[in-house]
């Protein structure tokens, strides 16, 4: 069981649209839609974004959204502002009542 | 609306067991699955495992046997033991409700610090 890959660092300038791609294998993200993305400023707990690769919690701005393609998921927040800066995870099932992180991707608002 | 609390002893030495109880207050344990996740620090999240109810388990296969998730409805609280303890165990230790249709984790603690160390 080895972890979804995700980009280390990806940024951008408030108001604009950034993507984060979450990359597993055939065994888990691309065998499911049950793809998790979570929130995690400093210090703090993860929070829920998405759920079922694209569902959004109640709560969770419309500014983010979530799409799966093949082996790879992605995490679109548009509308970037100071307050999305923080790490963002996704989560896969990965099969036999597993489930497996990705490595996480620190979002920064230039 | 749920909430979640972990609790443990504190520093834990090599070679020894970690233990830590989550408590669940505004809703029933006796319903959801119930996880454990930990996060060592400036390093990514790792599942450990989750409990049902019932008392069926599942793990993360990388550690080896070394995890045990218990559950006390009685008490609405569950349990994490880690055996065999060595540094690279010291995290942060985050206890969660997982929906188990959708596997994802909707509610989360505010995660507890435990530091392996002689």
């Amino acid at each position: 069981q080895s972890a979804l890959t995700q980009p280390a660092s990806v940024s951008g300038s408030p108001g604009q649209s950034i993507t984060i791609s979450c990359t597993g294998t055939s065994s888990d993200v691309g065998s499911y839609n049950l793809v998790s993305w979570y929130q995690q400023h400093p210090g703090k707990a993860p929070e829920l974004m998405i759920y079922e690769a694209s569902k959004r919690p109640s709560g969770v701005s419309n500014r983010f959204s979530g799409s799966k393609s093949g082996n790879t998921a992605s995490l679109t927040i548009s509308g970037l502002q100071a307050e999305d800066e923080a790490d963002y995870y996704c989560c896969s099932y990965a099969g036999s009542s597993t489930v497996v992180f990705g490595g996480g991707t620190k979002v920064t608002v230039l | 609306q749920v909430q979640l609390q972990e609790s443990g002893p504190g520093p834990v030495k090599p070679s020894e067991t970690l233990s830590l109880t989550c408590s669940v207050s505004g809703g029933s344990i006796s319903s959801n699955y119930w996880g454990w996740i930990r996060q060592p620090p400036g390093k990514e999240l790792e599942w450990i495992g989750y409990i049902y109810h019932s008392g069926s388990t599942s793990y993360n296969p990388s550690l080896k046997s070394r995890a045990t998730i218990s559950i006390d409805t009685s008490k609405n609280q569950f349990s994490l033991k880690l055996t065999s303890v060595t540094a690279a165990d010291s995290a942060v230790y985050y206890c969660a409700r997982l929906d188990a249709m959708g596997y994802y984790f909707d509610r989360w603690g505010q995660g507890t610090l435990v530091t392996v160390s002689s």
